[in-house]
């Protein structure tokens, strides 16, 4: 099983839906973890930290359930700029250090 | 500049070459990472630096690959007799120990031909 996982789409929606993604994670001991987004031949960029309480940046909102080991990412209205691949993204202490595992990334196309 | 440098942007070289690859990260940034990404895949630890600690090694595919950083500066990725499917594109990321996330640089992309 990989320690994160992630459905790799891809998704493809109208301008102005609301798509959500989800991910789940093995390691119970994980410490933080994130959304990434990753546009074609780019480097990875933070989009969002998430938290136990659940955060919201604009249109985007993330929700981690530490029970359930499962994070989520909620864009509201998408925009074509929004196409591109989101990575989830767990910090956690494996193996006598503290590693970032990435989850192999969510594809999103919003189409006009 | 205020971000992850990494350089060379692209490197070609032939099979059986060695490569050296080099990161400077953000000034201050106490802890350094080197992932692996394939064409179509997703990012693939190789090594952990975190200050004058060991590094975590664990990540590195086989004993052709070493890396090297100084202090809480420099680290430079080396790949000895380089194969065909080292081709991937070589991320570097820093973090500073204040808060968890991780910054990247644009990456390094290998082709071995």
């Amino acid at each position: 099983r990989k320690e994160v996982e992630q459905d790799p789409g891809p998704f493809n929606v109208p301008e102005g839906a609301t798509v959500a993604f989800n991910c789940t994670y093995s390691n119970s001991a994980s410490q933080s973890f994130f959304w990434y987004r990753q546009d074609c031949r780019k480097e990875p960029k933070l989009l969002m930290s998430v938290y136990s309480s659940g955060n919201e940046d604009g249109r985007f909102t993330a929700q981690l359930n530490r029970a359930s080991q499962y994070i989520s990412l909620l864009i509201r209205d998408s925009k074509l700029s929004d196409s591109a691949t989101y990575l989830c993204v767990v910090k956690g202490f494996t193996s006598g250090t503290y590693k970032y595992i990435f989850g192999t990334g969510t594809r999103l196309k919003v189409l006009a | 500049g205020a971000g992850v440098s990494q350089s060379p942007s692209n490197k070609v070289t032939e099979k059986g070459k060695d490569v050296e690859l080099r990161c400077d990260p953000i000034s201050g940034h106490t802890a350094l990472y080197w992932y692996r990404q394939r064409l179509g895949q997703g990012l693939e630890f190789l090594i952990y630096f975190q200050g004058n600690s060991a590094p975590d090694k664990s990540g590195l595919p086989s004993d052709r690959f070493s890396a090297e950083r100084t202090g809480e500066s420099v680290s430079t990725l080396t790949i000895q007799r380089t194969q065909q499917e080292d081709s991937a594109v070589y991320l570097c990321a820093s973090s500073p120990g204040t808060v968890p996330e991780a910054f990247f640089g644009q990456g390094t992309r290998l082709t071995v031909v």
